[in-house]
């Protein structure tokens, strides 16, 4: 596709389940971002795969979030035994890592609204 | 540590004013500075990309300017529109640090 797809786009869970959400990159884009965003909050970073590297996971909350990216090009995000206050929209970002430069305009996805009741 | 702030965090105005939002940053060392708009329960929507060695952007009335010495952007809309209604934000991204978000200031055009 064009752009940054996320799946599902909504997800309702009972506390303790675990989840996956999933986001596909757009095609050729290095970098991926993974961000939370709670009611009424700013975009809080969660972690960052860039190519074949170790992928940066200083933002991720607890040890029950973990992510992976297959390939080099889709990821998915785990949470495991959710909580209440994992409740939040999680988006997902791509873009090209220049060599120097940093990272490059990000696009990102329309998200997940995951609800935990 | 990179701060970024956002200042205001709400914003009216009427429509077919031009219009000037803040984004100041406490490390001057960085790569480069996005704007983007969110509109409600949705994503983020890419507005401009400026990077360290530019001082402004332009992409029709949108301008975006950069003054690193300062720690400041500035975000100007012109002849504002109903349809600019959003939340603006602006994200940093550092050599020493990972891409940090401003809270956003929430614009809102009356008719």
């Amino acid at each position: 596709g064009a752009g940054v797809s996320q799946s599902p786009s909504n997800k309702v869970t009972e506390k303790g389940k675990d989840v996956e959400l999933r986001c596909d990159p757009i095609s050729g884009h290095t970098a991926l971002y993974w961000y939370r965003q709670s009611l009424g909050q700013g975009l809080e970073f969660l972690i960052y795969f860039q190519g074949n590297s170790a992928p940066d996971k200083s933002g991720l909350p607890s040890d029950r979030f973990s992510a992976e990216r297959t390939g080099g090009s889709v990821s998915t995000l785990t949470i495991q035994r959710t909580q209440q206050e994992d409740s939040a929209v999680y988006l997902c970002a791509s873009s090209l890592q220049i060599a120097g430069r940093g990272r490059n305009e990000q696009f990102f996805g329309p998200g997940t609204r995951l609800t935990v009741l | 540590k990179q701060e970024v702030t956002q200042i205001p965090a709400a914003l009216s105005v009427p429509e077919g004013e031009n219009l000037v939002l803040n984004c100041s940053f406490t490390d001057s060392a960085i790569y480069n500075l996005q704007w983007f708009r969110q509109d409600p329960g949705k994503g983020l929507t890419s507005l401009l990309l400026i990077q360290s060695s530019q001082r402004e952007q332009t992409s029709g009335r949108l301008n975006a300017s950069l003054d690193k010495s300062s720690g400041r952007s500035t975000l100007y809309i012109a002849a504002s529109q109903p349809g600019d209604s959003a939340t603006y934000l602006c994200a940093v991204d550092s050599s020493a640090s990972k891409i940090i978000f401003g809270s956003g200031t929430r614009l809102s055009i009356r008719p």
